[in-house]
């Protein structure tokens, strides 16, 4: 079992629409987590960092729940510029003894057509 | 600004071949990692280093090696180049302690063995 898996897509919406990605992690003892965004033939960058109680940076929503252990990112009133891969990243360690190692989920294609 | 540099975007490289991939960071941060992306995959580490001349195997070590003399640079050498060695490889960066979990990442360098 992978320790990151996420829906490889890919999604098509239309601009306007909500869309929800979910990823799942395999590491129960996993600390923190994050989305990274990378656009076509370009590097990742991260997106948002996902916290216990949710949380939101403008149209983008993050949900943890630790007992599924499964992670959510929620995009709405989709934008042709959110045409990207996201990524579902996992630390599997607390951020001062891992060094930033992080775990990333092979990606979930969105398409944002007019 | 934050930047990592990549010595080179495109590389075409013989089956047997030495192959040096160069990564240059000037944000002064500690750990520096080195991943491949493959279709279906995503992002698996290779090695990373939280220190100069300091360096630890990630998932998939084998075929690769590096070396990090200065801070800023952390190299990654393919002592011979073999064809599954094609692929996108990424480096990247973070600070130690607070804020260790955000990567700046390269551009990349897509490598391709025949």
């Amino acid at each position: 079992r992978k320790e990151v898996e996420q829906d490889p897509g890919p999604f098509n919406v239309p601009e306007g629409a909500t869309v929800a990605f979910n990823c799942t992690y395999s590491n129960s003892a996993s600390q923190s987590f994050f989305w990274y965004r990378q656009d076509c033939r370009k590097e990742p960058k991260l997106l948002m960092s996902v916290y216990s109680s949710g949380n939101e940076d403008g149209r983008f929503t993050a949900q943890l729940n630790r007992a599924s252990q499964y992670i959510s990112l929620l995009i709405r009133d989709s934008k042709l510029s959110d045409s990207a891969t996201y990524l579902c990243v996992v630390n599997p360690r607390a951020g001062g003894t891992s060094y930033g190692k992080l775990t990333f989920g092979q990606g979930t294609i969105l398409t944002v057509h007019p | 600004d934050v930047k990592v540099t990549q010595s080179s975007r495109y590389l075409v490289k013989r089956t047997g071949e030495k192959v040096f991939l160069e990564c240059v960071q000037d944000m002064d941060h500690e750990n520096m990692f080195w991943y491949r992306q493959d279709p279906g995959l995503g992002l698996r580490l290779i090695y990373f280093s939280y220190d100069v001349k300091m360096k630890e195997k990630g998932d998939i070590p084998e075929g690769y090696s590096v070396s990090r003399e200065k801070k800023e640079r952390f190299s990654l050498i393919l002592e011979s180049a073999s064809t599954n060695q094609t692929s996108m490889y990424l480096c990247a960066s973070s600070l130690r302690g607070h804020g260790v979990e955000t990567q700046y990442f390269g551009p990349g360098t897509r490598l391709l063995v025949l």
